[in-house]
């Protein structure tokens, strides 16, 4: 089992729609949970964190995080083309939760 | 503010070379991390320091690369030789608190490996 796991995708919906990218993680006890998108060719940039149980709201964006189920998820309401990206998934494990485990990434595609 | 700084944007080596990338943090963070992601895989966790000191460096993947961070400001990775499985995007990220602060990335080096 992998310490993060997200679904490939793509994930496509239309322009407008509401996209939820879901991210599941080994560790019990972490807790910070990140939310990066990564253009293609480029470097993952913060999106969003969340460290406590329940629903954080930014704009557009939603974190959720679920720690008895080990579950955190990001909403993207009013999806518009350039939120077209890969999204990738990071969670603080380790023995001293000093680095970030990081999932495959989802990627999203929001056609116009 | 200046954001974390990788050099060089790209390397192409043959196998058995040497190369060394270069990680510029953000001024004033103590805590660099360099990661890697290898063709179709997630991004891995190579290694953790605290200003010039390495806290963690179990992502390493072997003797063939060493990492260092005189003085805590800039960092180095260094492979030598480098392997056909080495290739890959080389992040570099930094942040302030190691546990609670985001990580600010690099652009990445992309190595290939030939």
């Amino acid at each position: 089992q992998k310490e993060v796991e997200q679904n490939s995708g793509p994930l496509s919906v239309p322009e407008g729609a509401i996209a939820s990218l879901n991210c599941t993680y080994s560790d019990r006890g972490s807790q910070s949970f990140f939310w990066y998108r990564q253009y293609s060719g480029k470097s993952p940039e913060l999106i969003m964190f969340i460290y406590s149980n329940g629903d954080k709201e930014d704009g557009r964006f939603t974190a959720q995080l679920n720690k008895a189920s080990q579950y955190v998820s990001l909403l993207i309401r009013d999806s518009q083309p350039s939120d077209s990206a890969t999204y990738l998934c990071a969670v603080n494990m380790g023995n001293n939760f000093n680095k970030f485990y990081f999932g495959s990434g989802t990627k999203l595609n929001v056609k116009p | 503010e200046a954001g974390v700084t990788q050099f060089p944007s790209h390397s192409v080596i043959e196998k058995g070379q040497t190369v060394t990338l270069r990680c510029d943090p953000i001024s004033g963070h103590d805590n660099l991390y360099w990661y890697r992601r290898v063709m179709g895989k997630e991004i891995k966790f190579l290694l953790h320091f605290v200003k010039e000191s390495k806290q963690d460096e179990s992502g390493m993947p072997n003797n063939r690369f060493l990492a260092e961070r005189t003085g805590g400001t800039y960092s180095t990775l260094k492979v030598q030789p480098a392997e056909l499985e080495d290739s890959g995007v080389y992040f570099c990220a930094s942040s302030q608190d190691p546990i609670w602060d985001e990580q600010f990335f690099g652009p990445g080096t992309r190595l290939t490996v030939l």
